[in-house]
This record gives structure tokens, C-alpha cells and sequence, in this order.
């Protein structure tokens, strides 16, 4: 069965940097969030999008933004990059929004 | 401090040993999801409860939520050395009556099976 699909794996930045990351929610999902997951931390949630809106906000830095396209994939955009934004990050995808929420494999940034 | 309480930290098990994993919340919640996850990879997916009484296994794995909706166990029977990694209860709350489905982590239960 497909799963979510997380674009880079890892990604290595130097502090002051952007960077891009993607996310492929399984066929069919409509609602996507994401989670930033900091070392020996649980995840702790961003944002989610529902039908290409942003539905819902959490703990998200203004440096960082997000959307949901056409095709329903997302990017997360972070800006000024700092030493504290290392972590994994992951995207999660269900179908509405009170369904089963299926986990990426998570993008590992780490921040120079 | 954290809104979902997991309960041990950490297990060391031998194989074959049956063990259990609790999650509590102060807060009535509208799906409680358990999930694994090993050191440095995506969270898998295990099950999601939203009835109270509610009850649900798979393969070896077995996952309840209790009546008044606020804690539940996580069930492995016969552990095996595969089903050791970190295991997360994350929740879904109700908010005035709407939820978006974000999920609120508990802070996982390390689990080592030795063989």
C-alpha cells in the first residue's frame, strides 16, 4: 500500500539558511499535518491543512509557513534558519480529519 | 507539563512475557492513537480508539480505551524481540464541540525485549 512520502530524507543547513521541505500525503488523503520532533522529545504539532485551507496551528515559529497545493502534496518553508530548528520532521496524512493519521518516514534536518 | 501521561518510561522484558502500557489524560479525548516508533524513524501506525469500551487488537497487540474516554492500555502478549522501539499514545481533543485532528504526544514508553 502506498504510504506517505517525505522529500529530502536529510538535509543539512547552515544557520541563517532556508530550506524546503515536501510532502506526498497517501492517495486520496485530504488533511495533512506536520510535526517537529526535537531529540528524546515527542512530536509536537505545527500546522495542518485540510482541503488545501490551513485548518489548524500549533507551535509554529513565524520564520516557518506552509501550504497545501492542487494535488494535495504540502511544503513546509523554514527561513532564517537556527540551531534549535534541528529535528526531524514529519508529515502526516488521513482522510478527513478525525480519521487515522499514517506517519512519513520524517526529513532529519540538521542545522550548522 | 505533559497532557498525556504514559506509564512506564521504560520496560525491559524478556520474550515471551506479556506486558502493558498506560496512557492517561486529565481530559476527555476524541480518539486516542497508539503508534511505534524506533530511534530515528517515522512513527507507525498501530491502532485508533474513539468509543469508550472500545477494543481493538492486532496480531499480538491489543489496545483498549476506558468508558469515561481518558486513559488506555496498550496490550503486547508473548513479546518478541521485534516488537521493541518506543511506543507513543497520541490524542485527539475536543475543543467547543470541533477538533482538527491535531495529535498531542505523550512522551513514549521505551520498550527493550531481550531475547
Amino acid at each position: 500500500a502506498a504510504g506517505v512520502i517525505q522529500s529530502p530524507r536529510h538535509l543539512i543547513k547552515e544557520k541563517r539558511e532556508t530550506a524546503t521541505l515536501k510532502c506526498y500525503p497517501i492517495p486520496r488523503h485530504d488533511t495533512v499535518y506536520w510535526y517537529q520532533q526535537g531529540p528524546g522529545q515527542d512530536p509536537q504539532f505545527l500546522i495542518s491543512f485540510y482541503e488545501k485551507m490551513q485548518s489548524d496551528k500549533g507551535s509554529i515559529p513565524d520564520r516557518f509557513s506552509a501550504q497545501q497545493f492542487s494535488d494535495y502534496h504540502s511544503e513546509l518553508n523554514m527561513s532564517s534558519l537556527e540551531l534549535g530548528d534541528s529535528a526531524l520532521y514529519f508529515c502526516a496524512s488521513s482522510l478527513r480529519t478525525y480519521n487515522e493519521q499514517f506517519f512519513g518516514p520524517g526529513t532529519r534536518l540538521t542545522v550548522l | 507539563s505533559q497532557e498525556l501521561e504514559q506509564s512506564p518510561q521504560s520496560l525491559i522484558v524478556q520474550e515471551g512475557k506479556n506486558l502493558t502500557i498506560n496512557c492517561t489524560s486529565s481530559k476527555t479525548l476524541y480518539g486516542l492513537y497508539w503508534y511505534k516508533q524506533k530511534y530515528g524513524e517515522g512513527l507507525i501506525f498501530l491502532m485508533m480508539l474513539q468509543k469508550g469500551g472500545e477494543e481493538k487488537s492486532h496480531e499480538k497487540i491489543t489496545a483498549k480505551l476506558d468508558e469515561k474516554k481518558q486513559q488506555s492500555s496498550l496490550h503486547i502478549t508473548a513479546s518478541q524481540p521485534s516488537h521493541a522501539g518506543i511506543y507513543l499514545c497520541g490524542a485527539v481533543k475536543k475543543k467547543g464541540g470541533t477538533s482538527y485532528g491535531k495529535l498531542t504526544f505523550g512522551q513514549g514508553t521505551i520498550l527493550t525485549v531481550h531475547p
